[in-house]
């Protein structure tokens, strides 16, 4: 099944703690963004990569990092994290000129 | 930056009725993209048009787009209970070096009384 595959589902951390939020698609897919939502913000993008080792930034990507090493995975990063990168993740992917494949979300609490 | 504005921000139908949503944006689009959320959950891919079209349909779905006016509407005929969600349109930009990801708007939340 074609799908893109992010974990964990739900995450809580403490203030500083680096974490890993891990997405991999089996589709082929170029490119490759992560997205963040919030109450009254909507989405908005983070993170996007065009191919492998290609990578720039989205509207908000304080506080992030990611990297694109495989065509597959494109995990994002948090250094350390803080209580205001609460919100709800979304890893998407998407082949050229046609629509976003996107995960299930991860839920992080940072507290 | 917020590319598209969804018009209204709720709506509240009768099942079987016929339910439309509006979306404006800013600048200069490749194709737009319209998305469906449930509750949470991850967002659904429903259709894509191209800068160069100006309608498209697939199934119960008419998406219309005008680029003069920056406006794409996104029409559901007969309404289920099921099709009751945030649906969110989404701008995509190409440039020089490839796809610059999708722009989201804020999203309209329908409801469909049974």
């Amino acid at each position: 099944e074609a799908q893109v595959t992010q974990n964990p589902r739900y995450l809580i951390t403490v203030t500083g703690k680096k974490l890993t939020v891990t997405c991999s698609q089996n589709m082929n897919h170029e490119y490759m963004s992560w997205y963040r939502q919030d109450p009254g913000l909507g989405l908005r993008q983070i993170y996007y990569s065009m191919n492998v080792e290609v990578t720039d930034k989205g509207d908000v990507p304080e506080g992030y990092k990611v990297s694109r090493k495989e065509k597959r995975n494109f995990p994002l990063i948090l250094e350390s994290p803080s209580p205001n990168q609460t919100s709800l993740y979304f890893c998407a992917s998407s082949s050229t000129g046609g629509g976003y494949t996107f995960g299930s979300g991860t839920r992080l609490t940072v507290v | 930056s917020q590319q598209g504005e969804e018009d209204p921000q709720a709506l509240s139908i009768q099942e079987g009725e016929n339910a439309t949503m509006n979306c404006s944006y800013k600048t200069s689009i490749n194709n737009l993209q319209w998305y469906r959320q449930n509750s949470g959950r991850g967002l659904v891919h429903l259709i894509l048009i191209r800068s160069n079209e100006r309608e498209k349909h697939s199934g119960r779905l008419r998406v219309t787009l005008d680029t003069s006016k920056k406006s794409s509407s996104l029409l559901i005929t007969a309404s289920r209970a099921a099709d009751t969600a945030s649906y969110f349109c989404a701008t995509a930009w190409y440039s020089g070096g490839g796809a610059d990801g999708l722009t989201f708007g804020k999203g309209t939340h329908l409801i469909i009384q049974p």
